[in-house]
């Protein structure tokens, strides 16, 4: 399966630890979207990355929130001192080039659970 | 600021009929419009596009409607399946970059 590959598929921490989710994007795919579903919501943007950089993080909460996509290894979202209401499925997508009307590929999530 | 409604409740039909399922949005001028698919513990699967300059686009069975002076897209699936059972989410992109706007989605239900 070629797809949009995320990990874990389910994950779940206690208050005040840490959360890192995994996407690996479509082979080559080199641009990378995160996006939030919060439960009965729909998908919010949260970041768009291209290799080494951060091209848009306007939906990224301001504190705990952070992206990368490294020149190797997939696009990481980690998650600091995570609270009960980061509880979501968390989503990524991936395109081959930046828009052009292009469709976005999607990975099956990670559901977060905050105890 | 912008909005993007889908309607929540869900939408039960029989197989074989038409389902039409609507977008609308404001404070928005999206270069295109894209549609997709969500079953439950997935994520959305890509259906269809259309631009800003076009009326209409069909695939198969789909065919998805734009219309930027009402600020709606429509979305039919004609002869409808069982199969075709799941939420659909319409999503807008402006010309700014690649990020997609979406609805909350409205739940199909299509029964035998």
């Amino acid at each position: 399966n070629a797809g949009v590959m995320q990990n874990p598929r389910h994950l779940v921490r206690r208050r005040g630890q840490e959360a890192r989710l995994r996407c690996s994007p479509m082979k080559g795919h080199s641009h990378v979207y995160w996006y939030r579903q919060l439960p009965e919501e729909g998908l919010k943007f949260m970041v768009y990355l291209q290799k080494e950089n951060i091209i848009d993080e306007s939906g990224m909460p301001k504190e705990r929130f952070s992206a990368e996509f490294p020149k190797e290894g997939p696009s990481i979202l980690r998650i600091q001192q995570v609270v009960r209401g980061d509880s979501a499925a968390y989503f990524c997508a991936s395109s081959p080039q930046r828009w052009d009307n292009q469709p976005q590929h999607f990975g099956d999530g990670t559901r977060l659970s905050i105890l | 600021s912008q909005k993007i409604e889908q309607n929540s409740e869900a939408l039960n039909i029989q197989e074989g009929k038409t389902a039409t399922l609507t977008c609308n949005y404001t404070n928005y001028s999206p270069a295109y419009l894209q549609w997709y698919r969500q079953d439950p513990g997935r994520g959305p699967v890509f259906l269809l596009l259309i631009r800003e300059n076009e009326k209409e686009k069909r695939k198969e069975r789909l065919k998805v409607t734009f219309d930027t002076t009402l600020k709606q897209s429509l979305f039919h699936i004609t002869a409808s399946q069982p199969a075709d059972s799941a939420t659909y989410l319409c999503a807008l992109a402006n010309n700014a970059g690649n990020m997609l706007t979406f609805g909350g989605g409205t739940r199909l239900m299509v029964k035998p």
